[in-house]
């Protein structure tokens, strides 16, 4: 089973700062990894889909970046606004059962202040 | 196009009752993920489908529950009997492909259980 570990756990930041979460996994039989954010009273919503060691994915003020050989993946918002607020959850998967068993981690709070 | 759709959105169902949860995919969309959300644990996989067969059920609690694909579109996941402990949302979620290298999920709603 994956262990995923997601830090910090909650975050509280003011508008305008630029922020960033980590999300640390086995780096062994890596398949794929999701990143996903979840709104109070709503689903997740997907953000990024990364499979490649070094991948760097971008939408907007957000990105992530993918080290699959030390087994991390790193989430950055610029000049975050109120709007950000939610909480940030990764999902890696490994290589077992045709590598599609998402594990999430328990996810980083994010809370911006106007 | 609707989404992911479950139903029902809530159920409250006393201990020892059968509750069934539903979930319709989206159109094309041919793997299914069945996750349930606790405070304790967070979002944990139940069961996944890839082209109606189970792939992975490891995930199911005991055999109280169990998850069906009658068709490509369409699932549900049962418990029979329901326990307190059962208590929590249910999500569904489907995707495009056969693995998540290829598409990320599509999450339904949720159905919130509450079994007293």
């Amino acid at each position: 089973i994956l262990n995923v570990e997601q830090s910090p756990q909650s975050l509280h930041v003011q508008e305008g700062d630029s922020t960033n979460f980590t999300c640390s996994f086995p780096s062994s039989n890596f398949y794929a990894l999701h990143w996903y954010r979840w709104e109070t009273a709503k689903s997740p919503e997907a953000l990024f889909v990364m499979t490649l060691n070094g991948d760097e994915k971008k939408k907007g003020r957000i990105s992530a970046t993918l080290n699959t050989k030390e087994g991390y993946s790193y989430l950055y918002i610029k000049g975050s606004q109120p709007e950000d607020s939610a909480t940030y959850l990764c999902a890696p998967s490994d290589l077992s059962n045709q590598g599609g068993k998402l594990i999430f981690g328990q996810g980083t709070e994010l809370s911006v202040k106007p | 196009d609707a989404g992911v759709i479950q139903s029902p959105r809530h159920e409250v169902t006393e201990m020892g009752q059968e509750v069934t949860l539903r979930c319709k995919l989206i159109s094309g969309h041919n793997s299914l993920f069945w996750y349930r959300q606790t405070m304790m644990r967070g979002l944990e996989l139940l069961i996944y489908f890839n082209n109606n067969v189970p792939i992975d059920d490891s995930g199911m609690p005991e055999d109280r529950f169990s998850a069906k694909m009658p068709n490509a579109s369409f699932s549900t996941l049962k418990i029979q009997p329901s326990e307190p402990r059962d208590s929590a949302v249910y999500f569904c979620a489907s995707s495009l492909g056969p693995g998540p290298r290829d598409s990320p999920l599509h999450f339904g709603n949720g159905t919130r259980l509450t079994v007293t």
